[in-house]
């Protein structure tokens, strides 16, 4: 699977958007990009998926680059509880049994 | 639903005792995992199944040994514990797609860890 890049950390304030960046130069045209997260003392937790289009649901936005080298995972407004690591994880399609390989993340801070 | 859960929360071991970690999940998923995470690292993928009485190597098998007799359990073994297997342990199980032609995902469902401190 190719190597995703992310910074180690990030701040945000409390109701402000957060934009998470993902480096992934090396993907291929069949992986898909997943974002899971993980709460403190807590398993992690699937977050948005995408391919090339971007992509909304309940918890979250992703933004995927045109070349697809990119992406963005966008939390419209910060709450204390999304402090958490964010894992950037590129997944081939139908590739080995589904197997995550996680990165170290980005470690999410959130300020009232 | 209970999803994933494991057996148990916190443990320690003195080195070269051995114990079994459970994991059980009610979703009826094929795929079972389980991961191991060090501090201040991502996690790393001990042993996986696809099914039921099969079981595969991942990136950090050694040391550890799996079973997956039932669906909906899979086991997690130390023979001989050593403190480098200190660690926060996860399960995860995931759906089977069945459908390889059509492009899909199959999100992995997290347990809750088990924390093993090994003296």
């Amino acid at each position: 699977d190719a190597k995703t890049t992310q910074p180690n950390s990030m701040e945000s304030n409390e109701e402000e958007p957060v934009h998470l960046p993902c480096n992934h130069s090396t993907i291929s045209g069949t992986d898909y990009i997943h974002w899971y997260r993980q709460l403190p003392s807590q398993g992690p937790e699937y977050v948005i998926h995408g391919l090339t289009s971007n992509v909304n649901n309940r918890m979250a936005s992703l933004a995927i680059a045109e070349d697809r080298k990119s992406s963005t995972l966008i939390l419209h407004r910060a709450t204390l509880r999304d402090a958490a690591v964010y894992y950037c994880i590129l997944r081939r399609y139908g590739g080995s049994q589904g197997n995550l390989i996680f990165g170290k993340g980005t470690k999410l801070s959130v300020k009232p | 639903n209970a999803g994933v859960t494991q057996t148990p929360k916190f443990r320690v071991l003195k080195t070269g005792q051995s114990m079994t970690l459970l994991c059980a999940q009610d979703m009826n998923h094929e795929y079972m995992y389980w991961y191991r995470q060090d501090p201040g690292m991502g996690l790393r993928l001990i042993h996986y199944s696809v099914g039921e009485g099969t079981t595969a190597k991942g990136e950090v098998p050694d040391g550890y040994n799996v079973s997956r007799l039932k669906k909906q359990n899979f086991l997690l073994g130390l023979e001989s514990a050593a403190p480098s297997q200190t660690s926060v342990y996860f399960c995860a199980s995931s759906y089977y797609i069945r459908d390889s032609t059509v492009p899909s995902y199959n999100e992995q469902f997290f347990g809750p860890g088990t924390r093993l401190t090994v003296l």
